[in-house]
């Protein structure tokens, strides 16, 4: 069974950093392209950033660029997203997802989600 | 503002059928066939229901349906079950942007 659970939201000030991480379980996870989306609230699902099996291709949102970066660890099945200066306007609880294999723009398993706060 | 735009809410009544939109331009719902559609429940995560607009995943019940005509696409919900209330997001691959969402339309079953 495809499992990924979201960990590391918590409450920063702006302009602080923090790591998220998405442990993996259930499927070749170095095979998988990996996504990040976030809700904020009230707002709609926005997807943050994205990378291929091997960690050597990494796509973001413009928003989010210079300031986020998405990396994984294969021997871990782990994906994580390191977030610095963050904004109020980060605030949102962020999901990691699996793309649907073979298929572009399409994320078939997804986390719970993981909450993070940019307030002072 | 999103980059799709969805109906902010839609209601029926168990056994009835809906039908969600899904606007966006010809740099995305009108430029390929990468569209999909999720359902949130609260608190839960996110579940792919369609996807390549009219392709359904393992699971998911056949009374859930996707179409496209032009930049619009659509997201059909036949014979509504109380199960089915929740928020739905289309989503599709933008040339340059890679994923733009709707802001998600709230189906509640009366």
């Amino acid at each position: 069974e495809v499992q990924l659970a979201e960990s590391g939201g918590g409450l920063v000030q702006p302009g602080g950093s923090l790591r998220l991480s998405c442990a993996a379980s259930g499927f070749t996870f170095r095979n998988a392209w990996m996504s990040w989306f976030r809700r904020a609230p009230g707002k709609g699902l926005e997807w943050v950033a994205n990378l291929n099996g091997d960690g050597s291709e990494t796509y973001y949102l413009n928003s989010v660029k210079g300031r986020f970066t998405v990396f994984r660890d294969n021997a871990e099945n782990s994906l994580y997203l390191e977030m610095n200066s963050l904004r109020a306007e980060d605030s949102a609880v962020y999901f990691c997802a699996r793309d649907l294999p073979g298929v572009k723009s399409t994320f078939d398993y997804w986390g719970q989600g993981t909450l993070v706060t940019v307030s002072s | 503002q999103s980059a799709l735009t969805q109906p902010a809410s839609v209601s029926g009544s168990p056994g009835q059928s809906i039908t969600i939109s899904c606007t966006g331009s010809s740099s995305d719902v009108g430029a390929n066939d990468y569209v999909s559609w999720y359902q949130q429940h609260p608190d839960e995560a996110p579940k792919l229901m369609v996807y390549e607009v009219n392709n359904r995943p393992s699971g998911v019940s056949s009374r859930f349906s996707g179409s496209k005509s032009g930049n619009t696409a659509s997201l059909t919900i036949s014979g509504l079950q109380a199960d089915d209330e929740a928020d739905y997001y289309c989503a599709s691959h933008r040339r340059g942007v890679l994923e733009v969402f709707g802001g998600g339309t709230k189906l509640t079953v009366l």
